[in-house]
């Protein structure tokens, strides 16, 4: 069965460092969303891309976040200067497309610490 | 913002019992989705049931069913005959234009 492939998925980094995040979404799926995951709470959608272009960024923090997917396939998305408040799971789901009715499929997460 | 509201942070079931998860939520839509997810430990979030705000019955997953009250905005899960790998964290969510979660339910289950 076909899965959202993320690395690392594990990442020390020290704070004001650059780190970054991909992810492969299932074949075929043109929507593909990058999640933060605080510990003990509930995802919350960072962005939105509908095969390369950007459809919702509006809790994406610009200053140090940004995500990118050139050919509308793989996704990458990067902090740069991470801050402590940072550390949290980064959540990488796809769909076939942004309608109601298609289901998310999340890959397994990279857990971010910043010390 | 949707807000989605799980008002247990922890369950606990014995093996082979029920238990019920709690949800509520707030919107002004008429027409949206709700889920939930199930999160095992160190593992990949899985979808386990969805239910259209314009369908009146309530949507089964084999042991998984949900107690949906448009007009309450409940949403509740069910486990039935609860198993060992039922044991995870579940969150409700509400999607119309994206998806917004609640905080959670730490579901155990004792032998």
């Amino acid at each position: 069965e076909a899965e959202v492939a993320q690395s690392p998925r594990y990442k020390i980094t020290e704070k004001s460092q650059a780190v970054a995040f991909w992810c492969d979404p299932i074949s075929g799926h043109a929507t593909l969303y990058w999640y933060r995951q605080i510990l003990g709470q509930g995802p919350e959608l960072l962005v939105q891309f509908q095969d390369e272009s950007v459809v919702d960024d509006s809790q994406l923090p610009k200053d140090r976040f940004s995500a990118e997917r050139l050919k509308g396939v793989d996704s990458t998305l990067k902090i740069q200067p991470a801050e402590l408040g940072d550390s949290a799971m980064y959540l990488c789901a796809s769909s076939l497309d942004r309608t109601y009715q298609e289901t998310q499929y999340f890959g397994p997460g990279t857990r971010l610490l910043v010390l | 913002a949707q807000t989605v509201t799980q008002s247990q942070p922890e369950m606990s079931v014995q093996e082979a019992e029920t238990v019920t998860l709690s949800c509520t939520y707030d919107t002004s839509e008429s027409d949206y989705y709700l889920f939930w997810y199930k999160q095992p430990p160190s593992r990949q979030m899985i979808l386990v049931i969805r239910q259209e705000a314009y369908k009146q019955q309530n949507a089964t997953e084999n042991r998984f069913s949900v107690n949906f009250q448009k007009a309450a905005k409940s949403f509740s899960l069910k486990i039935s005959d609860s198993q060992l790998g039922d044991a995870a964290m579940y969150f409700c969510a509400y999607y119309d234009y994206k998806l917004s979660f609640g905080a959670g339910t730490t579901v155990t289950v004792r032998a």
